[in-house]
């Protein structure tokens, strides 16, 4: 069964950094591109970005671009999301999914995780 | 302001039959394929529609996808009361190079 866990969100001040864990099991990790999208409180489902499988292809929303940074480490089937100079317009619920394949453009993201609070607030 | 724009509610009897659209152009919707996913009231989103009008297995065939030149819509038959969900459209951008959701729409059964 393909799980994913999502960790290390947390409340921070803006302008501050929150680097965002997901871990993967049940499936070969490396084969899978993955993708980080969020959801702030009360409002609909935004994606973020998107990683390939062997990492070598990466994207991102053009409201996260030059500060997020979406990376992978297929040895340890862990995917990440570091975040820097974050905004109150950054508060959001983050999900971590699967795409079907390894590029990551089929359209095909499921399944997610549970999603990992970020809350950007002074 | 989403890419995609879909109508912020719906609403139907048990029963009935339900379709919720999904606005694009042709940067998104009008030149890749459109995909839908159901978000249960307090869970993670979940794949619904891929490919314009298939099924991931599990998925009962009272949803239905369709697509028809920057736009698609999911229609929904024998509306159960366990459809009430937001549900959202998605299309790959190829101006924006990235992955793009509609606003959503709140499907409330009577």
């Amino acid at each position: 069964e393909v799980q994913l866990v999502e960790s290390g969100g947390g409340v921070v001040q803006p302008g501050g950094s929150l680097r965002l864990s997901c871990a993967a099991s049940g499936f070969k990790f490396d084969e899978y591109a993955m993708h980080w999208a969020r959801q702030a409180p009360g409002k609909g489902l935004e994606w973020v970005s998107l990683i390939s499988g062997d990492g070598g292809s990466t994207y991102y929303v053009d409201s996260v671009k030059g500060r997020f940074t979406i990376s992978r480490d297929n040895s340890k089937n862990s995917l990440y999301l570091q975040m820097n100079s974050l905004r109150t317009e950054d508060t959001a619920l983050y999900y971590c999914a699967k795409d079907l394949s390894s590029n990551g453009l089929t359209g095909w993201i499921d399944p997610w995780g549970q999603g990992t609070l970020v809350t950007v607030s002074s | 302001q989403s890419v995609l724009t879909q109508p912020p509610s719906a609403s139907g009897t048990p029963g009935q039959r339900v379709t919720i659209s999904c606005s694009g152009s042709s940067s998104n919707i009008g030149s890749n394929t459109a995909n839908w996913y159901q978000q249960l009231p307090g869970t993670a989103p979940k794949l619904l529609i891929y490919s314009n009008n298939q099924r991931p297995s599990g998925v009962p065939d009272r949803f239905s996808g369709s697509k028809s030149g920057t736009s698609a819509s999911l229609a929904i038959s024998g509306l159960q009361s366990e459809d009430e969900a937001d549900y959202y459209c998605a299309a790959w951008d190829d101006s924006l190079n990235g992955w793009v959701f509609g606003g959503g729409t709140k499907l409330t059964v009577l």
